[in-house]
């Protein structure tokens, strides 16, 4: 199965930072990764699909890039309700499909 | 956008058995692929099972293999998992989701729309 590393397992962070996570695969998965938002006792919520591709509704501060093997996450400009946990995740070809081990962003 | 509302969990004994189930509203059902994610308290999230929308493509974390079998009723917009032979580590929030785009005869691997989770607590 593929394996993700996910890093840092937790920030701290300020109103305004820029904040960025990066996400490793064991393998080439070429685009097939998503990025997922994960308040207290709330569902997770989809950011960022096929690595680069904002889902509709979410800010424009949040961003993915990267292919292959190396994928990061970045919010622009950190805003208090930013404050979750996030996870990783990839989907290439067939399932398993594994996640990251997710990365607190906190004050 | 849709709603996902699951329902069915609760406390069962080591060995036993539970079926969960997610109820879908608004979007066409049948041409979504769906998923189950787990998450154990305090910890991250494990993909469990995905199933295609006809239902004929269905597969499953080696974790819950042979122990779990994912279902969908298309005439009800309804999922299901039922879930045998529990053990203690099956003890989770169990999350039905989404495919992120329609696939009738394939499965989707990121997940666009999630229900708000029901638990499951395996304990004698």
């Amino acid at each position: 199965d593929i394996q993700m590393t996910q890093s840092p397992s937790s920030l701290s962070a300020s109103v305004g930072d820029r904040v960025t996570i990066t996400c490793q695969a064991s393998q080439d998965i070429r685009n097939y990764l998503s990025w997922y938002q994960q308040k207290p006792g709330k569902a997770p919520k989809l950011l960022i699909y096929d690595a680069i591709n904002l889902e509709t509704g979410v800010p424009s501060r949040f961003s993915g890039s990267g292919s292959g093997t190396d994928f990061t996450f970045t919010i622009s400009s950190l805003q208090p309700e930013d404050f979750a946990i996030y996870y990783c995740q990839q989907y290439d070809n067939l399932p398993p499909y594994t996640f990251g081990q997710g990365t607190k962003v906190e004050i | 956008e849709g709603q996902l509302l699951e329902s069915g969990g609760g406390l069962v004994q080591p060995g036993g058995a539970l079926r969960v189930s997610c109820a879908a509203s608004g979007f066409p059902f049948g041409n979504y692929p769906m998923t189950w994610v787990r998450q154990a308290p305090g910890k991250g999230l494990e993909w469990v099972s995905s199933i295609s929308g006809s239902s004929g493509s269905t597969y499953y974390a080696d974790s819950v293999k042979g122990r779990f079998t994912i279902s969908r009723d298309n005439s009800r917009s309804t999922l299901y998992l039922q879930m045998s032979s529990l053990r203690d580590e099956d003890t989770a929030a169990y999350y039905c989701a989404r495919g992120g785009r329609m696939a009738i005869f394939g499965v989707v691997g990121y997940f666009d729309n999630w229900g708000q989770g029901t638990p499951v607590t395996v304990s004698p």
